[in-house]
């Protein structure tokens, strides 16, 4: 089955920048997906189609592809951005989606 | 505004089935897929499937295959998730999720609030 690999971990200080990537072989031909998730709450959408941001969703979120590899970057990081990143696409049909195992961002 | 409300909290026994409603409002029910996620206890987002409450047509996740039963209630805008064959494994809060059918769609914008399905001896 298809699957999205994330780093388990990334750690920054405040202000800096924090680039989490996510990596699969159907990413060139599906759009990616980035949700921010905090403990005992529902995700949250803050990519969409690669580098689309909802409304509301604060500028530092950014988003980028390069071939198999999709890339989140947060600008400026806060202690508020603390929380667990979660890939999401779709297989090569587009029919089948899949969560990337996820990665803590952790605010030093 | 637009909302997903989930049904409440449940125990179940192994082998038994569980059936959870998602009671969508504030928006075009027939436009929207509903998907369902669930995420184990200190585990990832894992994605089950969606369904097309127009049509009623359904995609499952390989593993769910032939125990996932996904149906929608239009004339109350509501999504279920029937799981057969319950295990403990399956011990799991459960989201419902709706995306934006067609080329405008903007990703899983708007999800429920979770539901926590224990299941044990």
């Amino acid at each position: 089955s298809y699957e999205l690999t994330q780093p388990p971990s990334v750690s920054v200080s405040p202000g800096q920048t924090a680039r989490v990537t996510c990596s699969g072989d159907a990413l060139p031909d599906q759009f990616a997906y980035w949700y921010q998730q905090k403990p005992g709450q529902a995700p949250v959408l803050l990519i969409y189609k690669d580098n689309e941001r909802p409304s509301g969703i604060p500028e530092r979120f950014s988003g980028s592809s390069s071939g198999t590899t999709v890339t989140l970057t947060i600008s400026g990081v806060q202690a508020e951005d603390e929380g667990d990143y979660y890939c999401q696409s779709a297989d090569s049909t587009g029919s089948y989606r899949v969560f990337g195992g996820g990665t803590k961002l952790t605010v030093l | 505004q637009v909302r997903l409300v989930q049904s409440g909290p449940e125990v179940k026994r192994p082998g038994a089935s569980m059936k959870l409603s998602c009671k969508a409002s504030g928006y075009n029910f027939i436009a929207y897929y509903i998907h369902w996620v669930r995420q184990a206890p200190g585990r990832g987002l894992e994605w089950m499937g969606w369904i097309n409450p127009k049509s009623g047509g359904t995609h499952y996740a390989e593993k769910f295959q032939g125990r996932l039963i996904l149906t929608g209630d239009t004339s109350i805008t509501t999504g279920y998730m029937q799981l057969n064959g319950l295990m403990f494994d399956d011990t799991a809060v459960y989201f419902c999720a709706r995306e934006a059918m067609g080329p405008t769609t903007s990703g899983s914008d708007y999800w429920g609030q979770g539901t926590l399905v224990t299941v044990s001896s």
